[in-house]
């Protein structure tokens, strides 16, 4: 089944600890991205990859790293995470970022609570 | 910078209605794509419609239809025969079509309607 895969789901977290959220696609695309939905806000993008070792920053990139080292997989890490990081992140991806007619397909969401 | 707006957070509907969601954005390029996604309780983003701004017809899938306005800027979704299954949280998007890699490379969303339908 073509899928995006994200974990954890779940994480509970206190302030200052490192965590990652991985994301991995089986659909072979090239462009992948991440995003957090917050309330009244919709979804934002953090940081998004054009490609394997290509990397670029969205919206709202402060407080958060990425890395592109395989094409199926976009990791999405914490390295001193805060209570404003709180929040539900989304990774997506789609076929190519060439085409903007190319539809995101989303993971099911990674529900994160920083304390 | 392209923006979307939703201006109603949150609607109702009767189940067996018709129902409008509206969504304007502003943008200077020709050429892009809107989308309606639908988030329910499960939290999964699901595509509903999806209208190419080149062209003049009205995307429509099954009970779901789109009234695009580029003039006006306006990208709004009808659902019509509302169903229970049809609650859920509904962005509106936007993508650059192709370009200069920063065009391109985003999906603005909306802040989203939150429908709900009432038996």
């Amino acid at each position: 089944e073509a899928q995006v895969t994200q974990n954890p789901r779940y994480l509970i977290t206190v302030t200052g600890k490192k965590l990652t959220v991985t994301c991995s696609q089986n659909m072979n695309h090239e462009y992948m991205s991440w995003y957090r939905q917050d309330p009244g806000l919709g979804l934002r993008q953090i940081y998004y990859s054009m490609n394997v070792e290509v990397t670029d920053k969205g919206d709202v990139p402060e407080g958060y790293k990425v890395s592109r080292k395989e094409k199926r997989n976009f990791p999405l890490i914490l390295e001193s995470p805060s209570p404003n990081q709180t929040s539900l992140y989304f990774c997506a991806s789609s076929v190519t970022a060439i085409s903007g007619a190319n539809v995101l397909t989303f993971g099911a969401g990674s529900r994160l609570t920083v304390l | 910078a392209q923006t979307v707006t939703q201006s109603q957070p949150e609607m109702s509907v009767q189940e067996a209605e018709t129902v409008t969601l509206s969504c304007t954005y502003d943008t200077s390029e020709s050429d892009y794509y809107l989308f309606w996604y639908k988030q329910p309780p499960s939290r999964q983003m699901i595509l509903v419609i999806r209208q190419e701004a080149y062209k003049q017809q009205n995307a429509t899938e099954n009970r779901f239809s789109v009234n695009f306005q580029k003039a006006a800027k306006s990208f709004s979704l009808k659902i019509s025969d509302s169903q229970l299954g049809d609650a859920a949280m509904y962005f509106c998007a936007y993508r650059s079509a192709r370009g200069e890699k920063t065009s391109y490379d985003k999906v603005i969303f909306g802040p989203g309607t939150s429908l709900s339908v009432i038996p």
